[in-house]
């Protein structure tokens, strides 16, 4: 079966200070990945999706970049943080067919202080 | 931008009564998928029901999609305490993109 892991769990980190967020897939090949903010009490924004290695779309401008290094492995980084960039992160994948849902992990909470 | 939006906001029933959650969203779609979420965790896929598809069944879970409408409704039957969550519903258009509502926050009382 497969499965998905994200952390960590929960990150405190300074104003300025760089970022780096993994998400791994387990049990199957190709998928989709996923990242999205969800703000508090809110719904998911995605960030970005990847279809392959090396392969990112980025649906808003941020100050946030995302990378697939391997097949299975997502991250999602900043160079520095800005305290706008609080939230909750959650990974995704999805098969890559139309008409699948998405497997989420269960998420980084990022407080920026 | 969000497409799909939940109503009502919070919902809030007794333990064994129905409770009913509806979305609507404004342009055409390939699916549209429900997911619940308990507090603090990750999306848990629910139901996903096709464009060409007016109802789907899952346990306790009844799906309908109006696409004429542009509006779908999601019924959980006879409630239980573990039920409470948030609620989501998502559409997918041509991409593998699914754009999210800000959802239903259910409360089941015991």
């Amino acid at each position: 079966s497969q499965t998905i892991h994200q952390w960590p769990a929960t990150l405190v980190q300074p104003v300025g200070s760089p970022l780096s967020l993994e998400c791994t897939v387990e049990g199957t090949s190709n998928p989709n990945l996923y990242w999205y903010r969800q703000a508090a009490g809110r719904g998911l924004q995605l960030l970005f999706y990847s279809v392959g290695i090396g392969q990112i779309s980025s649906e808003v401008p941020q100050n946030l970049s995302a990378s697939r290094p391997q097949d299975r492995q997502f991250i999602l980084s900043s160079k520095k943080l800005l305290l706008s960039d609080s939230g909750f992160y959650l990974c995704a994948w999805s098969l890559p067919v139309s008409n699948q849902p998405q497997h989420f992990g269960d998420g980084t909470r990022l407080s920026i202080l | 931008s969000q497409q799909g939006e939940e109503d009502p906001q919070a919902l809030s029933i007794q333990e064994g009564e129905n409770a009913t959650m509806n979305c609507s969203y404004k342009t055409s779609i390939n699916n549209l998928q429900w997911y619940r979420q308990n507090s603090g965790r990750g999306l848990v896929h629910l139901i996903l029901i096709r464009s060409n598809e007016r109802e789907k069944h899952s346990g306790r879970l009844r799906v309908t999609l109006d696409t004429s409408k542009k509006s779908s409704s999601l019924l959980i039957t006879a409630s239980r305490a573990a039920d409470t969550a948030s609620y989501f519903c998502a559409t997918a258009g041509s991409s593998y993109k699914l754009i999210f509502g800000s959802g239903t926050r259910l409360l089941v009382r015991p």
